[in-house]
């Protein structure tokens, strides 16, 4: 199947420092991407669908001015996790569609 | 609105033993549906899917699911489970627009394997 890359794989952030995770769909082009978050020993949440050029469109109660995703390319969707604080470590896991949705291997967060 | 139910938070079979994990849906039209799996800190690997046709779908791995709609279950099924299966595994169910749009997942079963 196709190879979606997650990259980091793991982070440790400061509280109040903003941190990048990219998501990039190394052998299709993607025109949308999702954004999911996953608390432990729960399931995965859509925060927002990303489309290509445009805005991406958050699910309800998703602060958009904290995760900030931008899908400049067909094969590169970035969540940043702004003025970061506990509560937001999490795993965060992206797919990216094209017949179907392929998931990367997801970043876990951690905020201290 | 959608949902996904997994009944069962943790499962522990024998290596050899068969195996069912239990998924039922609330989808106001016909469903697309999906059993992922996820390895200890791992994305997600789709393992099979229902959009239409034959209800009983064959996955990777040696995996089969069976759709039964007037049970609004979609139960995967393994008949010899090998300690490599050890894992959490996610139902899914999507609008029948397109396959991976939007998914609601439900809370995931872990499966352990004795050997």
């Amino acid at each position: 199947g196709a190879v979606v890359s997650q990259h980091p794989s793991r982070v440790i952030c400061k509280s109040g420092t903003s941190v990048k995770i990219e998501c990039r769909s190394l052998d299709f082009q993607a025109t949308t991407m999702f954004w999911y978050r996953q608390f432990p020993k729960q399931s995965l949440m859509l925060m927002a669908t990303s489309n290509e050029g445009s805005k991406a469109t958050y699910e309800q109660g998703v602060e958009k001015d904290k995760f900030l995703i931008n899908h400049a390319s067909l094969t590169l969707s970035t969540l940043t996790v702004t003025s970061a604080h506990p509560e937001d470590s999490s795993f965060y896991i992206c797919s990216a569609k094209a017949a179907e949705a392929f998931f990367g291997q997801g970043t876990r967060l951690t905020v201290v | 609105a959608q949902s996904v139910t997994q009944p069962d938070i943790h499962i522990t079979v024998s290596e050899g033993a068969s195996l069912e994990l239990r998924c039922n849906y609330s989808y106001g039209a016909t469903p697309y549906l999906f059993w992922y799996v996820q390895s200890p800190g791992q994305g997600l690997q789709l393992l099979l899917k229902y959009f239409s046709g034959d209800t009983l779908v064959q996955g990777i791995k040696g995996f089969e699911a069976e759709f039964k709609r007037s049970q609004s279950s979609f139960n995967l099924r393994k008949p010899s489970v090998h300690w490599s299966d050890a894992a959490e595994y996610f139902c899914a169910v999507g609008p029948a627009t397109g396959g991976g749009n939007k998914l609601t997942f439900g809370t995931g079963t872990q499966l352990k394997v004795e050997l």
